[in-house]
């Protein structure tokens, strides 16, 4: 079985500053997806990254870049110069090849970016 | 491009009471999946339609059922509604290419059960 771990339940920081949230899994797959979604207040999950477990490469996106430690069973989400509308729960997830599109979610992090 | 859009946004039904819900995909996208999220689970996948044809099924009681049309809409039904299945209920869809496609979510059906 799958499993997500953010250990992270609530972060709150003032705009500008940098943060980083922590995802951690386990599966047993040797080929595997990892994801990271944000949910805004209106619900509505938005996609932010796709990585599978043969890219370890660190990637950056405008404010936004993921650092993948497959050695450390870890994929966390840094923001810098965070800024207001940066407030929403992140969710880090997981699947598996051959059942690509059930992803496991963590449980999430609620970021709040103060004024 | 329009969005995966779900029908109702908001329900509200008592107890005893089965509820259907409505999915739209993503023009041209085949694959449907629906999650619940409730703050105390958190989000946990139920199950996944394409091509008219149920492809995972997640750890569900047999309450909650679905079904995909030809043109890729999905409905999920629950049935002898309980307290405890008041949540979020979100669908997401993808095209189903190659080994991995990403998913879009629609923005949910809020269902409260009283």
């Amino acid at each position: 079985a799958q499993k997500v771990t953010q250990a992270q339940t609530e972060i709150s920081v003032v705009e500008k500053e940098d943060v980083t949230l922590d995802c951690v899994y386990e599966t047993r797959d040797t080929t595997y997806y990892l994801f990271w979604y944000k949910q805004p207040p209106s619900g509505e999950l938005v996609f932010l990254i796709r990585r599978n477990s043969f890219d370890e490469q660190n990637e950056i996106s405008g404010r936004y870049s993921w650092n993948f430690q497959k050695s450390t069973s870890s994929f966390n989400f840094t923001i810098t110069a965070s800024q207001v509308v940066d407030s929403a729960v992140y969710f880090c997830a997981l699947s598996i090849a051959g059942s690509a599109r059930q992803l496991t979610f963590g449980s999430g992090t609620q970021l709040t970016v103060l004024p | 491009k329009a969005g995966v859009t779900q029908t109702p946004r908001y329900l509200i039904k008592t107890r005893g009471q089965q509820v259907t819900l409505s999915c739209s995909p993503i023009s041209g996208h085949r694959s449907v999946s629906w999650y619940q999220q409730t703050p105390g689970q958190g989000l946990q996948f139920l199950f996944e339609y394409f091509s008219e044809t149920q492809r995972n099924k997640g750890n569900f009681p047999g309450r909650f059922s679905g079904r995909q049309f030809s043109n890729s809409r999905s409905e999920m039904n629950v049935s002898t509604l309980e307290l405890g299945d008041s949540a979020l209920y979100l669908c997401a869809s993808s095209l189903k290419q190659g080994s991995y496609n990403e998913q879009f979510f629609g923005p949910g059906t809020r269902l409260t059960v009283l």
